[in-house]
């Protein structure tokens, strides 16, 4: 089993939708959790990062942890075309082993006008 | 300004060739990593530098050589280039937060 399992998609939802993306993963001492939004031909880009369980938010996106089921989320409000990417989400250990992120293979979101 | 920079942006190669990628930061990050993107686009890490130090060393083919001359940049040979090879590489660098570079594509005919 892969520490982090994410379904790979593709996923195209209409212009306006709310948008959910999820993760779960196997490894119980993970306490850092990342969504990054990568678009074609280009870099992972931060979205957005939260510690241990709970809710964050940042304009029209909220990322979400539930570490007793071990499921990570990122819903988007009011979905918009160039919200059309490929979602990563990610997970490391806090203290030394947080040198690596572990990432999940990532959903492909297309947002139709 | 650029955080994470690579270069180059493309890189195309015949096999058996040998070559460089090279990645800068000015973050003032103590980590860096070298990661390759396959066509399905999963990110799998090749290497973590810590202020210069190897720390991470993922199960990648012994042609595959990091060096770090500096905490600000870490650089990627790859000697005897294969097929296999072509890939998107990305450089990152992580403080609290990790940020990725632009990639590199390389393509090795």
């Amino acid at each position: 089993q892969k520490e982090v399992e994410q379904d790979p998609g593709p996923l195209s939802v209409p212009e306006g939708a709310i948008v959910s993306l999820n993760c779960t993963y196997s490894n119980s001492a993970f306490q850092y959790f990342m969504w990054y939004r990568q678009y074609s031909r280009k870099g992972p880009e931060l979205l957005m990062y939260t510690y241990s369980s709970g809710n964050k938010e940042d304009g029209r996106f909220t990322a979400q942890v539930d570490k007793s089921s071990k499921y990570i989320s990122l819903f988007i409000r009011d979905s918009q075309p160039s919200d059309s990417a490929t979602y990563l989400c990610a997970s490391s250990y806090s203290g030394a082993g947080s040198y690596q992120l572990t990432f999940g293979k990532g959903t492909k979101l297309s947002v139709i006008p | 300004d650029t955080a994470v920079s690579q270069t180059p942006k493309y890189l195309v190669t015949q096999m058996g060739n040998d070559k460089s990628i090279k990645c800068e930061q000015n973050l003032g990050h103590d980590t860096m990593y070298w990661y390759k993107q396959d066509s399905k686009k999963f990110l799998k890490i090749m290497f973590s530098y810590n202020n210069k130090e190897l720390i991470i060393n993922e199960t990648v083919p012994n042609r595959f050589s990091p060096k770090s001359p500096d905490k600000a940049h870490l650089n990627l040979h790859i000697n005897s280039l294969e097929l296999g090879d072509s890939a998107v590489y990305f450089c990152a660098s992580r403080g609290t937060e990790q940020f990725f570079g632009p990639g590199t594509r390389l393509t090795v005919l």
